[in-house]
Formats: C-alpha cells, sequence, structure tokens
C-alpha cells in the first residue's frame, strides 16, 4: 500500500522567512499526492495536488510544491511565511486500494514574530 | 455555496454508550467518507457511502458503522464506546467516489469518551 512520511513533527519559522515542510512517498509508480492544512478548530482544506506533468505546483495561500521522483519526495515551500500559515500540515497520497487517501502524521507549524 | 456540515461540534460520552454523529456533504456531491483523527494513530479512513451503499471501509471494528440517506446526508454510529475512540471524526463530500482531488472536509465533530 501506498504511504507518506513527514519526519518533522514540529517545526519553527520566523513570520517573513522562507519554509519547506519535507514529505516522501513510498510507491512504485507515480503516485497521486496532496498537502492539506488543518488550523486549529477547523477540518483540512486542500493546498495544492500532484498527479502528473509539471513536477513544481502551485497551491493556494502561495503555497507551492515539487515533486521529485529521484528523491521520492513531495515537499511543501513557500518564499515568506505569514503568522495566519501557523496550523497543522498534512502530506497525504491516494491509495489505489481503495482510491482513499492515506495521511502522513503531519507537521505543526508555529510562525515566531 | 455552503460546505460540509458536521453535526455535533463537540460530544462527550462515558464508556459503554453509543453515540450517532451526523454529516451534510455539501450540495450536489454524493459522496460521503468518513475519517478518525487521533494523535497516536494520525488521520485514518473509516468508510466511504455512495447512493447510499457502503463502498470501501477501513480497518476498525464492527463497532464502527454508518449509512447514507437518499439526500446523501451520512450518520456513523459508535457503539460501546472505549476510552480509545476519543478523537475528532471528520466527514468529507465529493462529487462521486474515488475522486479524492475534489474532496471538501468539514469542520469535525470532536468525541470525547470518560
Amino acid at each position: 500500500a501506498q504511504s507518506v512520511t513527514q519526519p518533522d513533527i514540529h517545526i519553527t519559522v520566523s513570520e517573513g522567512a522562507s519554509l519547506e515542510l519535507r514529505c516522501n512517498y513510498s510507491y512504485g509508480a507515480t503516485p497521486y499526492l496532496f498537502w492539506y492544512v488543518q488550523s486549529p478548530g477547523q477540518g483540512l482544506q486542500l493546498l495544492l495536488k500532484y498527479f502528473s506533468g509539471d513536477t513544481l505546483v502551485q497551491g493556494i495561500k502561495g503555497f507551492e510544491a515539487e515533486f521529485k521522483r529521484s528523491q521520492s519526495s513531495f515537499n511543501l515551500r513557500k518564499p515568506s511565511v505569514h503568522w495566519s500559515d501557523a496550523a497543522e500540515y498534512f502530506c497525504a497520497v491516494v491509495n489505489f486500494g481503495n482510491e482513499k487517501l492515506t495521511f502522513g502524521t503531519g507537521t505543526r507549524l508555529t510562525i515566531i514574530p | 455555496k455552503a460546505g460540509v456540515t458536521q453535526t455535533p461540534r463537540y460530544l462527550i460520552k462515558t464508556r459503554g454508550q453509543q453515540v450517532t454523529l451526523s454529516c451534510s456533504p455539501i450540495s450536489g456531491h454524493r459522496s460521503v467518507s468518513w475519517y478518525q483523527q487521533t494523535p497516536g494513530q494520525g488521520l485514518q479512513f473509516l468508510f466511504e457511502y455512495f447512493s447510499e451503499t457502503q463502498r470501501n471501509k477501513g480497518n476498525f471494528p464492527g463497532r464502527f458503522s454508518g449509512r447514507q440517506f437518499s439526500n446523501s446526508r451520512s450518520e456513523m454510529n459508535v457503539s460501546t464506546l472505549e476510552l480509545g475512540d476519543s478523537a475528532l471524526y471528520l466527514c468529507a463530500s465529493s462529487l462521486a467516489p474515488g475522486q479524492s482531488d475534489t474532496q471538501y472536509f468539514g469542520p469535525g465533530t470532536r468525541l470525547t469518551v470518560l
């Protein structure tokens, strides 16, 4: 079954600094990959997705992610973070067995002034 | 267009009781999926309903069940609650099954089992 790993449980970044959240996947073929954000007390919001084609994907809120097959990675990036970006971020992959999402354990992002 | 709504938002139960959670999908969405989110296990798929039929089921005991009504609204039920059932239960709707890219999540129901 497909799976994703998010190696960083918690990341702290200064406001205005750049951000990179790591995600590694395990799947032989090209996976369908997603990044979601969850603010406190809220559900999940889709930031961006990758199915095929251009390996650099643009999402909402100024986020982007790059699919790198050689590294089995799909890292999320943002050039300059805002205090409102503080949240938990989840990488996910579609499990082709049941067409459902398998999520990583999440990375909690803290923004300091 | 209204988003996915879940009721109630918060719930406190005691061990051994049963609970029913409700999810109203986005208008026009006919597929509803349920996920359990806990600090220890993360986000895990429970089941998916489409056209009042369960299409997929995750690896959860039979105490977890669900159903979908003709208006696509869905309920999930947990019987004989255990402490470990304390979690945020998220519902997601999509136009049709297998469309994870068009899946929208509700705010969740926070269940606490004492």
